[in-house]
This record gives C-alpha cells, sequence and structure tokens, in this order.
C-alpha cells in the first residue's frame, strides 16, 4: 500500500514570496490534515479535510495561509506572503474513517521543509 | 482544553537497556492514543495506537499503556538498540468540549542509544 505522498521535501524562499505543498493521501483515506512542526516542537494542527470538506480550521493563519482539497482526495496548502516565523516542516496526514467518528490511525507523508529567509 | 506533556525531553542510554518513556494528557475524555517515531528530517512513523477501552497494545519490542483515568501512557521499549534512536511523540484524540476529535501532540521525547 502506498503512503502519504507531499512534495517538495524542500523550499527555500525570501520572506513575501509565495510557496505550495502538494499532499496526496493514502487511497480510500477520508481524512486529511495539514500539521506544521517547528523545530523542538509536537505538530500543531492547520487544518482538517473530511472528504472535500473543512472540519477543523481554527489554527490556520487565513489571513496568509490557505488551502484546498478539490475532489476529496490530493490536497494544496499555500502560503502568500511568507513570513520568517513559517520556517517549518509542513507535514500532510491521512486517516480512515471509523463509523461516523474521526478518530482512525494517522499516518504521515515526510514532510516539506519551508526555508524562509 | 487538552494538554499533552512528556518527559523526559530526552533521554541517553547504553545499548541493551530497557527503558520507559511518560506521557501525560489533562484531560481524560479520550478515546485513542497514539505513539510515533520521528526520525531526523522526516516525518512521523505510527507505532502503537491504543483505543480508550484497551489497557495495553504491544508490537515487537515495543509495549505501550495507557491508564485513562489518571491521564498517563507509557512506551515500553525493551533492549534498546542504536536504531531505536529517534523522537518519540505521544498523541492523544480527544478531549471535552468542542473540537473532541481532535489530536493533541506532545513536545516529543529525543531517545539517543549508544552503542
Amino acid at each position: 500500500e502506498a503512503g502519504v505522498a507531499q512534495s517538495p521535501r524542500y523550499k527555500i524562499i525570501e520572506k513575501r514570496q509565495s510557496v505550495a505543498f502538494w499532499c496526496n493521501p493514502i487511497s480510500g483515506h477520508a481524512t486529511l490534515y495539514w500539521y506544521q512542526q517547528i523545530l523542538g516542537q509536537g505538530p500543531k494542527l492547520l487544518i482538517q479535510f473530511q472528504n472535500n470538506g473543512v472540519v477543523d480550521d481554527s489554527q490556520l493563519p487565513k489571513d496568509r495561509f490557505s488551502a484546498e482539497r478539490l475532489k476529496g482526495v490530493d490536497s494544496t496548502l499555500k502560503i502568500q506572503p511568507a513570513k520568517l516565523e513559517d520556517s517549518a516542516v509542513y507535514l500532510c496526514a491521512s486517516s480512515p474513517r471509523t463509523g461516523f467518528t474521526n478518530t482512525g490511525e494517522l499516518f504521515f507523508g515526510e514532510g516539506s521543509r519551508l526555508t524562509v529567509l | 482544553k487538552q494538554e499533552v506533556t512528556q518527559i523526559p525531553a530526552a533521554l541517553s542510554v547504553p545499548e541493551g537497556e530497557n527503558l520507559v518513556l511518560n506521557c501525560s494528557f489533562t484531560d481524560s475524555a479520550i478515546y485513542n492514543l497514539q505513539w510515533f517515531r520521528q526520525d531526523p528530517g522526516k516525518g512521523l512513523t505510527s507505532l502503537l495506537l491504543i483505543q480508550s477501552s484497551q489497557r495495553e497494545q504491544t508490537s515487537g519490542r515495543l509495549n505501550a499503556s495507557l491508564d485513562k483515568s489518571s491521564g498517563r501512557s507509557t512506551l515500553y521499549i525493551a533492549a534498546s538498540q542504536p536504531g531505536d534512536s529517534a523522537t518519540y511523540l505521544c498523541a492523544v484524540r480527544g478531549g471535552s468540549g468542542g473540537s473532541n476529535y481532535k489530536l493533541t501532540f506532545g513536545k516529543g521525547t529525543l531517545l539517543t542509544v549508544n552503542p
């Protein structure tokens, strides 16, 4: 079974530029998550999708971050304009639906490391 | 608001030693708890998932226990090897209040196993 795919693995940009990250979840997984992980910290949830609908985006800085999951499969996370503090690893994860709840096991991709200069 | 704490933040042990990593959470109304491993520059690899109704899960040399009422979980690693060196993260699903399916992570324990 193929895992969660993410690209690019690394990206270096200057502040105020834009960047986009792509994620393809495990086939059949209804729930997709984007996490931000700053060095030395645990991952912080940015946005959670159930199929193509947003379940939780309470911690997404909506003035600069946007995400979409068209057709309920792959997803794109965009940052525009980037700030220095956005330097982090952006992790995508997916989980299968478990009955009527979103409590399935999470599977992560390798992550996209962003450096903002 | 659910908070997850992992102690110690870092641990260094000689090869072959048995060790315990600790995870505590403030809200016991959880659905499950998941332990992950993260190698430097990599994503998270799922190790064990314990449902709220379970007391422990085992996979090879790893054993995770859950005491929901006291808000604690431990990850036991038997006969540690240098290849076990990584950051181990604990994540709790759920808690009281809104977004009760939300996954909350600890900051992790950095484990170094010395040959």
